[in-house]
């Protein structure tokens, strides 16, 4: 079984100061590592995710994750939030031989101040 | 084109009451998922399909849970006998295939028992 801690459930940060999610997980097969957003009132959308290859993934608005496997982790940065950036962020692991069910964490409300 | 779609949006019910959830995936999406997201946490998955049949029905808490996908589009989940600490908002996801990595999700159904 694969279990994901969010070790912060709130961050508070000023707009145009930088920002990280920490992400860990468990797991005794090899997974994939997603990182998805829920805006104020709307779904869950993915926002990244790690499949192979290069350890760091990027977002199309400048968010960013490495996958480090020696540290289980899998954490979210960002160099310069901005008040749309205030939402839920949920880390997520799924196994392939699992059917692709996800594990979440519990979240991180990121709320951006100006 | 159009994403996952649930009805109702809100749902209140009392306890002991029956209560039927709709999921509509994105069309041509074979795998279609449920998962809970009880208030302050992140989603947990409940049930999965593949086609016509639950792949994995793990996740389901007991047997007043029950989920159908009779012509392998639409989906509903059935909760008999509702209790209070069903509350939460019903999540559905969709993907293309069971091993595909990008799982689209809906706006939920809120339900809450009284």
């Amino acid at each position: 079984a694969q279990s994901v801690t969010q070790l912060d459930s709130q961050v508070p940060v000023f707009e145009e100061a930088p920002v990280e999610l920490r992400c860990n997980y468990s797991s005794s097969v090899s997974v994939y590592l997603f990182w998805y957003v829920q805006y104020p009132n709307q779904g869950l959308q993915l926002l990244l995710k790690y499949l192979s290859g290069s350890t760091l993934v990027e977002s199309i608005n400048g968010f960013e994750a490495e996958f480090n496997k020696s540290q289980t982790s899998f954490h979210l940065r960002k160099p310069s939030v901005h008040i749309s950036d205030t939402a839920e962020y949920f880390c997520a692991v799924s196994t392939n031989n699992a059917g692709n069910m996800l594990t979440f964490g519990g979240g991180t409300r990121l709320m951006v101040k100006p | 084109g159009a994403g996952v779609s649930q009805t109702p949006s809100n749902k209140v019910t009392e306890k002991g009451k029956y209560v039927e959830l709709r999921c509509d995936p994105i069309s041509g999406h074979t795998a279609l998922y449920w998962y809970r997201q009880s208030l302050g946490q992140g989603p947990e998955f409940l049930i999965y399909f593949q086609g016509t049949g639950a792949a994995d029905d793990s996740g389901l808490p007991n047997d007043r849970f029950f989920a159908v996908r009779p012509e392998g589009s639409v989906s509903t989940l059935k909760i008999q006998r509702t209790e209070r600490g069903d509350s939460a908002v019903y999540l559905c996801a969709s993907s293309l295939m069971w091993d595909s990595n990008e799982q689209f999700f809906g706006p939920g159904t809120r339900l809450t028992v009284l």
